[in-house]
């Protein structure tokens, strides 16, 4: 899997939209971008995903460049509830396969202030 | 529609006693992965299981740790012999057979050695 290179902390002022990016240069074509967070002593919370377009759901969007070798999670209005340390992944999706399996790094802490 | 569920969510155990985890994952899912994250640390994947088959255990450590994900029951993670440096967070991740989206995770079950 493609490794991914991630701010450690960000500031986020409360209700204003944070975006937090991720690079990940060496993505293979069959290797979809995944981000999830972990809320403190929580399990971690799938977020969203995407291959090459953009995508939204109720908690974000995703932003993919045209060269797949960078991408953007952005939430549109951040809370303090958002405040959590949010993983970038790159993996191929397809189950069943040996070392299909998500691999978290350290990710970025996510600081929403009020 | 209840998520993944681990028990129990607290466990100590004595120096030497052993330790088993338990994951119940969502319905209809039939893969299972096992996480570890120790104090401060990030999630490390450990074992990646489908009913009846390991499929992938390279993050399992050589000795005292097993796991299973028997065709009736829950998965289980077994700790013999724990010692100090067990205590950590074990977190159970479930998916479908055939999934385009993420994992689920349970709340995970932390375990203090004594």
């Amino acid at each position: 899997d493609a490794k991914t290179t991630q701010p450690t902390s960000m500031d986020c002022a409360e209700g204003r939209a944070a975006n937090l990016p991720c690079n990940h240069s060496t993505i293979s074509g069959n290797e979809y971008v995944y981000w999830y967070r972990q809320i403190h002593s929580q399990g971690p919370q799938y977020i969203i995903h995407g291959l090459k377009n953009n995508e939204t759901n109720e908690m974000a969007s995703l932003i993919i460049t045209e060269d797949r070798k960078s991408s953007t999670l952005i939430l549109p209005h951040a809370t303090l509830r958002d405040t959590a340390v949010y993983y970038c992944i790159v993996r191929v999706s397809l189950l069943g396969e040996y070392g299909n399996k998500l691999v978290f790094g350290a990710g970025t802490i996510l600081r929403v202030k009020s | 529609n209840a998520g993944v569920m681990q028990n129990p969510r607290h466990l100590v155990r004595r120096r030497g006693q052993e330790a088993r985890l338990r994951c119940s994952p969502m319905k209809g899912h039939s893969h299972v992965y096992w996480y570890r994250q120790l104090p401060e640390e990030g999630l490390k994947f450990m074992v990646y299981l489908q009913k009846e088959n390991i499929i992938d255990e390279s993050g399992m450590p050589k000795e005292r740790f097993s796991a299973e994900f028997p065709k009736e029951g829950p998965s289980i993670l077994r700790i013999q012999q724990v010692v100090r440096g067990d205590s950590a967070a074990y977190f159970c991740a479930s998916s479908p057979q055939m999934q385009g989206g993420g994992y689920t995770f349970g709340s995970g079950t932390r375990l203090t050695v004594v």
